[in-house]
This record gives structure tokens, sequence and C-alpha cells, in this order.
């Protein structure tokens, strides 16, 4: 079956620096979307970026993701973290034609002053 | 975008019993589905239920344990019977609203906590 793997639980970052949070898949899907998701505490996950296009950069408020098949990639980037980056993120693979969405397990990404 | 709307944000029922937990959607949608989320974990998938017909479960999650209904293309309840502590999660209701590949989204979710 597809998996998504996010290999740090908790990343802490201090503010202004830059975020990298990592994201590989496994899938035997040709077609494939892929997800970021923002979850802020006590709050329902919500898009952060997706894409469905290989090597082609994704960007939304600040944040930015390139798909990348080659290496079964999807990291998230910021240049600059503030402090209302803080939350849970998740990225999530759609792959084929199915409707669900497989969930990596989550990072926990904190900024400090 | 679709907006999604829970009720109740959250509860507390005893071990044994059955709670029912209401999704609607500001706008038809065709597929709506259920995740559970534990504490500092992922989001499972459930199920997937549409219109007019059976829920499709994922594996672990039954409907005798966890019937859905689905009686129009706004509308959904996840009932969880016979709770038990295990069960104590956090539960969301999702949609999407156009092709295959366009984002799920999210309501904001019914904290369950069975004692």
């Amino acid at each position: 079956g597809d998996s998504v793997t996010q290999t740090e639980g908790l990343v802490t970052v201090t503010e202004g620096l830059p975020v990298k949070l990592n994201c590989t898949y496994q899938t035997t899907y040709l077609t494939i979307a892929f997800f970021w998701y923002v979850q802020y505490l006590n709050e329902a996950p919500q898009v952060l970026l997706r894409s469905s296009t290989d090597n082609k950069r994704t960007e939304h408020q600040g944040f930015h993701a390139t798909l990348h098949k080659s290496s079964s990639s999807f990291h998230l980037q910021k240049s600059s973290a503030q402090l209302s980056d803080s939350a849970l993120y998740y990225c999530a693979l759609k792959a084929g034609g199915a409707d669900r969405l497989t969930f990596g397990k989550g990072t926990q990404l904190i900024i400090q002053p | 975008s679709v907006l999604l709307y829970q009720k109740p944000n959250r509860d507390i029922c005893q071990s044994g019993t059955s709670l029912k937990i209401q999704c609607v959607a500001d706008s038809q949608v065709v597929s709506m589905f259920w995740y559970q989320q534990f504490q500092e974990q992922s989001l499972m998938l459930m199920a997937t239920a549409n219109e007019g017909s059976e829920a499709t479960y994922e594996s672990g999650f039954t409907k005798d344990k966890f019937p859905i209904s689905r009686p129009n293309l706004t509308f959904s309840t996840l009932t969880v019977n016979n709770a038990r502590p295990g069960d104590s999660s956090i539960y969301f209701c999702s949609s999407r609203q156009g092709g295959a590949n366009t984002e799920v989204f999210f309501g904001k979710g019914t904290r369950l906590t069975v004692v």
C-alpha cells in the first residue's frame, strides 16, 4: 500500500531562520497528488500547499515545496520562520484515482524567539 | 472550498454507550470522509460515505462499531457504538469539492472522551 514518511516528529527553529520539513513517499501509482496540511492547536487541518506536477515549485504563505518523483519527495521549506508558523504539519498523498489521503505522522514545528 | 460543521465539538460519554457525531457541509458534495486522530498521532481514514449507498470502511474499522449514514449530499453522521476508552480521540469529517486531485477540507473535529 501507499505510505508517507515524515522523519522528524519535532522540529525547533529560531525565528528568522530557514525551515525544512522532510516528506517522502512510496506508491506504485504514477498519477499522484501531494498536499501539505497545517493544523493549529485545536483547529482542523487546512491545506497549505498542493502539487501534482513533477519538478514544479509550489508556493503559498511564504512556504514552498517541489514534488520530485525521482526521489519520491515533497519537502516543505520556508526561508524565514515566523512565530506564527508554530503548528503541526502533515504531508499527505493521494494516489491513483482513490479518494483517500494517506497522511504522514506529522511534524510538530516550534518557532522560538 | 467547502465549509464543514461538526457537532458536538466535544463530548464525554460512559463506556458502553453510543455517541452520534453530525457533519453538515455548506454545499453539496459527492463524498464525505471520516478520519480518526489520536493525540499526537496522524489522521487515519475510517470510511468514505457517498449519498444513498453504504459507506466503505478502511481496514480496522467496521460498520457495526462505526455506522455512518449519508442521507443527502450535505449531511453525514458517524456513530460510535459501545464506546470504549480506546475510542477516545478526535473525529473529523472531511470532503472535497471538485476533481480527484483537489484538496480535502476538514471540519473542526469532535473530541471524544470515553470514561
